[in-house]
């Protein structure tokens, strides 16, 4: 089954610690998104990624960061300078080229700073 | 820049009643326009879409308009079931960068 997987479900993270949330897919995507959900509001766009090798800061960035090694992965680091990471983590992906703007998202990942 | 702009939740209906969740947009050029739906702990999931103006987007008995002149993308549907509780956003793209949500909208339907 071609998808977006998100690991782990649930993480929790002690203050001062440095988390990394897995997103991979097995769609052949080129661009790849992170995405914050804070409850009762939308998403904002943390980073994103074009093409492998290259990413993009969106208008959350500040205390996060990516990687794309690989066109499958696009790993977030959730490092000590987010000052308040609780929140639901959700990764999408969109074929590059073409004329669709359609995104598609995995599961999510719920961090909880203790 | 982009933004949109969602009717506050939650709507609540009883079964079979009709559904209007309201959704206007501010962008710059033509931006492709979407509704996802998210259940309780679940990431966001396609309900439809309209990339130009007029076009209407349709998906499991939910519909939306693609109305330029007033800026505007209204998610209806004309009997709600049970199973149609959620959170309903509506979105954006412009230049193929990254969707800009609303804030979502529940809907609680009752039996």
């Amino acid at each position: 089954d071609g998808g977006i997987t998100q690991s782990p479900k649930y993480l929790f993270r002690k203050e001062g610690q440095n988390v990394t949330l897995s997103c991979e897919q097995n769609l052949n995507h080129d661009a790849m998104y992170w995405y914050r959900q804070d409850p009762g509001q939308g998403l904002r766009l943390i980073y994103y990624s074009q093409i492998v090798n290259d990413f993009q800061k969106g208008d959350i960035a500040e205390g996060y960061s990516v990687s794309r090694e690989k066109k499958e992965s696009f790993p977030l680091t959730v490092t000590s300078a987010q000052k308040n990471p609780t929140a639901f983590y959700l990764c999408a992906s969109r074929p590059g080229g073409g004329f669709t703007d359609t995104q598609y998202f995995g599961p999510g990942t719920r961090l909880t700073v203790l | 820049g982009n933004s949109v702009t969602q009717m506050e939740g939650p709507v609540t209906l009883s079964e079979e009643a009709f559904l209007t969740i309201n959704c206007t947009y501010t962008a710059t050029g033509y931006p492709s326009l979407f509704w996802y739906v998210q259940y309780p702990g679940e990431g966001l999931q396609l309900l439809l879409k309209a990339t130009k103006a007029d076009d209407k987007g349709s998906n499991k008995g939910f519909e939306a308009t693609y109305r330029k002149e007033t800026t505007s993308f209204h998610l209806e549907k004309g009997s709600v079931q049970v199973s149609d509780s959620a959170v309903y956003f509506c979105a954006l793209s412009a230049r193929r960068r990254a969707l800009t949500f609303g804030s979502g909208t529940r809907l609680q339907v009752q039996p």
